[in-house]
């Protein structure tokens, strides 16, 4: 089955340190990859996604993902964290007409 | 152009009962998907329409049924109301131009407690 994984169920950076959130998705055909975040009693908002044109992606609110076919991964980064970056961030990949995501991994900003 | 939305946003019910959660997509989107998140589970996927039609369907019991209408809004049922079925329960709307799967826009869910 297809699946997708998140290193790291938490992560805590401090305001105006790197972030870097880890997806790596199991599959043999470059699909479809996606980044959401959801703020607190939220829905998902789209950060970005890949679909081939360009192996560095740049979404909003300065996050960038680089899709790498050798390590099947998709990892996100931000240069610069912000205390408003503080969300739960998700990462999708689509099979076809499936849709399948992450468990999420929580970032938190320390002041 | 209005995002996703759904009705209501928060809802309480008792077990035993049945409850339906709707979901107007973004105008021209033809594909709605649901999905249920909670804790322990994350998200996890419960079923796709498109053009009234359930085109994909997660493992989910039969107690949990969808259908969409002909201007693709879509409702979503849940019979027999469980402790477990307590969830933030997303829909998400896509335009499905292609035939595959493409970026989902989500709601800001509708969050269900059951008592």
């Amino acid at each position: 089955a297809q699946s997708v994984t998140q290193l790291g169920s938490h992560v805590s950076v401090s305001e105006g340190a790197l972030v870097l959130l880890r997806c790596n998705y199991s599959s043999s055909v470059p699909p479809y990859l996606f980044w959401y975040v959801q703020y607190p009693n939220q829905g998902l908002q789209l950060l970005l996604k890949y679909t081939s044109a360009a192996t560095l992606v740049k979404g909003i609110n300065g996050f960038e993902a680089e899709f790498k076919k050798s390590e099947t991964s998709f990892h996100l980064t931000k240069p610069s964290a912000h205390m408003s970056d503080a969300a739960e961030y998700f990462c999708a990949v689509t099979y076809g007409q499936n849709f399948v995501f992450g468990p999420g991994t929580r970032l938190s900003v320390l002041p | 152009k209005a995002g996703v939305t759904q009705t209501p946003r928060y809802l309480i019910k008792t077990r035993g009962q049945q409850v339906t959660l709707s979901c107007s997509p973004i105008s021209g989107h033809r594909s709605v998907s649901w999905y249920q998140q909670t804790p322990g589970q994350g998200l996890q996927f419960l079923f796709e329409y498109f053009s009234e039609t359930q085109r994909n369907k997660g493992n989910f019991p039969g107690r949990f049924s969808g259908r969409q209408f002909s201007n693709s809004r879509s409702e979503m049922n849940v019979s027999t109301l469980e402790l477990g079925d307590s969830a933030l329960y997303l829909c998400a709307s896509s335009l499905d131009a292609t035939g595959d799967q493409e970026t989902q826009y989500f709601g800001p869910g509708t969050r269900l407690l059951v008592l």
